[in-house]
């Protein structure tokens, strides 16, 4: 079955750039969209982008102008930059599929997660 | 954007209780598109529901899930201790994700 493993620096100070990896195995990369979540300190979720193996994407909005997430197929991985970080941005961060190719059309949901990485923002 | 509102905030229940939670959505909502999770303090989310009333693999079956348009419910027929925990609901829709601000189900 699919898994994730996710990594990133977890400690980052005002105007730097998060970096998060997340690595899959045991399954079809391209059978799937690719994404990233977070969830503040004692808050919901927030979705902030998703890739497929192509390198389409996808962006909230909100956070549009500072993400960037991409593909390296040919270690079945997927990135997610978030520059200019403030205090606003520590969260846990999540990898997760956000599509699962079914053979035939798209199912729109989010079965495989990461653990989580905390990313903490202070100076 | 299709905003999700999730009633109630928090739910205080007993085991063996039957658990119905609301998602409202701003605008009308393909049941396609509709998820729920579950999520205990310091783990990810877990799929719960998909499709607005498919069980993903692995759910008991006291899970279920109904609704169409901007309404739609999460029911736990029976609540075990392990279902207490934040419920959330997200939809899908012009190529944006968004979620629900959750529901707690607490021990009463």
């Amino acid at each position: 079955q699919v898994q994730l493993q996710q990594w990133g620096a977890g400690l980052l100070k005002p105007s730097e750039t998060l970096s998060l990896t997340c690595a899959v195995y045991g399954g079809s990369f391209s059978g799937y969209y690719w994404g990233c979540i977070r969830q503040p300190p004692g808050k919901g979720l927030e979705w902030i982008g998703e890739i497929n193996h192509s390198g389409g994407t996808n962006y909230n909005p909100s956070l549009k102008s500072r993400v960037t997430i991409s593909v390296d197929t040919s270690k079945n991985q997927f990135s997610l930059k978030l520059s200019s970080v403030t205090a606003a941005d520590t969260a846990e961060y999540y990898c997760a599929s956000s599509r699962r190719y079914n053979g035939y059309d798209w199912d729109y949901y989010m079965d495989v997660w990461g653990k989580g990485t905390t990313v903490t923002v202070s100076s | 954007e299709v905003v999700l509102t999730q009633s109630p905030g928090t739910l205080s229940l007993s085991p063996g209780e039957r658990a119905t939670l609301s998602c409202r959505a701003s605008q009308s909502v393909s049941s396609r598109f509709l998820a729920w999770y579950q999520q205990k303090p310091g783990q990810a989310p877990r799929l719960l529901i998909y499709g607005a009333s498919s069980r993903a693999t692995g759910i008991p079956d006291r899970f279920s899930g109904s609704g169409s348009g901007t309404d739609f419910t999460l029911t736990i027929s029976r609540l075990e201790p392990e279902d207490f925990a934040v419920y959330y609901c997200q939809q899908y829709d012009s190529s944006l994700w968004t979620f629900g601000q959750g529901t707690r189900v607490v021990i009463k």
